[in-house]
């Protein structure tokens, strides 16, 4: 079955770096994918990782994939106060059909000075 | 390149009404899905279209049903809405192949 979890909130210092984790138990997801969420707006898209894949790093961002635990995380590098907002993990899998997101409840990243 | 958009942005209807939001994806992408974000169920997809075709639905009773016109524009429509309806609609806009997704702002709806 399709289920993303994620723990709901994270508290970090400005200029740590955080750590936003996610778990998925579909084995045959091909992408897995981050996305922010501002108070008040849409989704973003921060990055995304194809299931053959370790690791990406896309300037202060690395995702680490470890499809044999089903587990990914998002590492931001020297998170400051804009980064304050709601992350989510999502997956696409063939199982579930065309351009099926799914979701994890996401994670509330609370960046204190 | 503009975004996608989504209009209205907010909107507040009845019980037993109907309602219709409008997504406008981003230009020269052909995919268009639905998302309904509530604070207790979160992020659920309701539906993707691909030229004009519903690809992919699900788990949304029958009242919730949309189209895409050939210019890829998308229409849901929410009929005989209940209060549980209330929630923040997002669309995605994609070129049609599993792998970027890019969301507009969303419909806020409320049913009173």
């Amino acid at each position: 079955g399709e289920d993303v979890e994620q723990s709901l909130f994270l508290s970090v210092r400005e200029g740590d770096s955080s750590v936003i984790n996610c778990t998925y138990t579909d084995s045959s997801s091909t992408y897995l994918y981050w996305y922010k969420q501002e108070p008040g707006a849409g989704l973003q898209l921060l990055t995304y990782i194809f299931s053959n894949m370790d690791m990406k790093q896309d300037q202060r961002l690395t995702v680490l994939l470890n499809k044999k635990d089903k587990h990914l995380s998002l590492r931001i590098a020297d998170t400051q106060t804009g980064d304050s907002a709601i992350y989510f993990c999502a997956e696409i899998s063939p199982s579930g059909g065309y351009n099926k997101l799914i979701f994890g409840a996401g994670t509330r990243l609370a960046v204190h000075p | 390149k503009a975004g996608v958009t989504q209009t209205p942005r907010y909107l507040i209807k009845t019980r037993g009404q109907q309602v219709t939001l409008s997504c406008s994806p981003i230009s020269g992408h052909r995919s268009v899905s639905w998302y309904q974000q509530t604070p207790g169920q979160g992020l659920q997809f309701l539906f993707e279209y691909f030229s004009e075709t519903q690809r992919n639905k699900g788990n949304f009773p029958g009242r919730f049903s949309g189209r895409q016109f050939s210019n890829s524009r998308s229409e849901m429509n929410v009929s005989t809405l209940e209060l549980g309806d209330s929630a923040l609609y997002l669309c995605a806009s994609s070129p049609g192949t599993e792998i970027e997704a890019f969301f507009g702002q969303g419909t806020r709806l409320t049913v009173v």
